[in-house]
């Protein structure tokens, strides 16, 4: 079965500019979490959805916002771009939302995001 | 706010060799796992531990849950240049209002033939 798509894999973006990436998770995948990677941070986690509501917030400002489509689709905007936002992003889907961390996740490839 | 120690954060062996990654936290966590990253793709799982004390064995890749159910480690035994790579453990919380997952810095591996 199709694993989880993320688009565009490359995008380049100038500061102050704002982006919007696209997750489709696994077929019958309802919930869709987004993490960021920086060489610096890690893996961070950013929101979870489900069901088209968001369940879970990490420490990130209000710029980074997502949303969750009726066929589970999930898309991230960040807003008012800042260099320090350059990043790899990435989708996670899991079958369910409140397994109590029982099921594991499947990751796309990310979207690799340059802020010039 | 929950944080899981990996250590060692470079790790560069000969092939046939064995090694140990460690995870730690002072935080329980619901389950913890293991995935392996290439360069430019996402994380892979490679298992799910749930149980304090629990151990799982994947081929030469062996891992066990801490009995108290706050830290992990990852053996492998006979390593191979195929096993290069990046190393994560993350711990998964459930929450009332859902899941997230905490990961540590990483191990990375190299496997020279």
């Amino acid at each position: 079965k199709a694993g989880v798509t993320q688009t565009p894999r490359y995008l380049i973006k100038t500061r102050g500019q704002q982006v919007t990436l696209s997750c489709s998770p696994i077929s019958g995948h309802r919930s869709v979490s987004w993490y960021q990677q920086t060489p610096g941070q890690g893996l961070q986690f950013l929101f979870e959805y489900f069901s088209e509501t968001q369940r879970n917030k990490g420490n990130f400002p209000g710029r980074f916002s997502g949303r969750q489509f009726s066929n589970s689709r999930s898309e991230m905007n960040v807003s008012t771009l800042e260099l320090g936002d350059s990043a790899l992003y990435l989708c996670a889907s899991s079958p369910v939302s409140r397994a109590k961390g029982n099921y594991g996740y499947t990751f796309g490839s990310g979207t690799r995001l340059t802020v010039v | 706010t929950q944080l899981l120690e990996q250590s060692p954060q470079f790790l560069s062996i000969q092939e046939g060799e064995n090694l140990t990654v460690y995870c730690n936290s002072s935080s329980v966590f619901s389950s913890l796992q293991w995935y392996r990253q290439e360069p430019g793709e996402g994380p892979v799982l490679l298992v799910t531990v749930v149980t304090g004390g629990e151990v799982k064995k994947l081929k030469r890749l062996t891992f066990q849950f801490g009995d108290a159910r706050k830290d992990s480690s990852l053996h492998i035994t006979a390593a191979q240049p195929g096993d290069t790579g990046l190393y994560l453990c993350a711990g998964a919380v459930w929450e009332t209002s859902g899941s997230r997952l905490t990961f540590g810095e990483g191990t990375q591996l190299t496997v020279n033939p």
